[in-house]
C-alpha cells in the first residue's frame, strides 16, 4: 500500500515552454500534498504545501506564479512548471499524506531539463 | 530549516548492523523524528517513525533516547541494498508535517 506515482519519468523542454508534472496517490486519499525539488548532490528543498481543494501554501523564496500548483482531487496534484529556464532543470519529487497518516509517502521523482 | 544533524558518511560491513545516529536537540514535544532514505536518483523510501518511544519494524529499529534529544536507526543486518543516503527528520504529526531535509547520511555497505 501507500503507493504513489508521479509523470512522466523524465522530460527534455526548450527553453520558455511550461512543462506539467502529474502526482498520483494510487492507493490511498492523499489529503496534503507536498512538492520538493533535488538538485545534483543536494538534499531535496520543500517547494510547497498543498491541501486538496485549496490554494497551496509556498515556501519562502519560491515564485508561486512560476511553479503552479493545483491539488484538485484527494488523488492527483500537479506541479506546472511556466516558463522554464536552464536553471529549473532539477529533480523534482512530490509526496502524498493521507487523512490519519503521519507519514509522507514519496513518488519516484521526475527529470526536467530545460535546453 | 532542517532541525536535524548527521554524519556526513558512514561505512558498514555487510551482515553487521548499520547504527546511524541523529542529533535533533531542539525537539518539540509534538514533533515526531521520521527517517527516510534514498536511492540514487529514486524518491525517498519510508522507513520508520516515532513520538517518544523506541518502535521496530521490518526494516530497522528507532532508538529514541529518554530526553528525545538524539536517535539512532539500526539497520540490524546490512546488505548492499540498504547502501543509500538516510535522512532523519523532524516534523509534527498530522497538523502542518512539513518535512525539512537536512543533508543526511551517506551510508555505503561494503562487501
Amino acid at each position: 500500500g501507500a503507493v504513489v506515482s508521479q509523470h512522466p519519468s523524465w522530460v527534455i523542454c526548450k527553453s520558455g515552454t511550461s512543462v506539467k508534472i502529474e502526482c498520483r496517490s494510487l492507493d490511498f486519499q492523499a489529503t496534503t500534498m507536498f512538492w520538493y525539488r533535488q538538485f545534483p548532490k543536494q538534499s531535496l528543498m520543500l517547494m510547497a504545501t498543498s491541501n486538496e481543494g485549496s490554494k497551496a501554501t509556498y515556501e519562502q523564496g519560491v515564485e508561486k506564479d512560476k511553479f503552479l500548483i493545483n491539488h484538485a482531487s484527494l488523488t492527483l496534484s500537479t506541479l506546472t512548471v511556466t516558463s522554464a529556464h536552464p536553471e529549473d532543470s532539477s529533480f523534482y519529487i512530490c509526496s502524498a499524506r493521507g487523512a490519519r497518516g503521519v507519514e509522507q509517502f514519496f513518488g519516484p521523482g521526475t527529470r526536467l531539463t530545460v535546453l | 530549516d532542517a532541525k536535524t544533524t548527521q554524519p556526513t558518511s558512514m561505512d558498514c560491513a555487510e551482515g553487521r548492523a548499520a547504527n546511524l545516529p541523529c542529533n535533533h536537540s531542539t525537539i518539540s514535544g509534538n514533533e515526531y523524528v521520521y527517517w527516510y532514505r534514498q536511492i540514487h536518483s529514486q524518491g525517498p523510501q519510508y522507513i520508520i517513525h516515532g513520538l517518544k518511544n523506541n518502535e521496530t519494524n521490518e526494516m530497522a529499529s528507532l532508538i529514541i533516547t529518554e530526553d528525545r534529544k538524539s536517535s539512532t536507526l539500526i539497520l540490524p543486518h546490512a546488505t548492499l541494498r540498504d547502501t543509500a543516503v538516510y535522512y532523519c527528520i523532524v516534523s509534527p504529526g498530522p497538523t502542518g508535517n512539513q518535512f525539512y531535509f537536512g543533508t543526511g547520511t551517506s551510508l555505503t555497505v561494503i562487501p
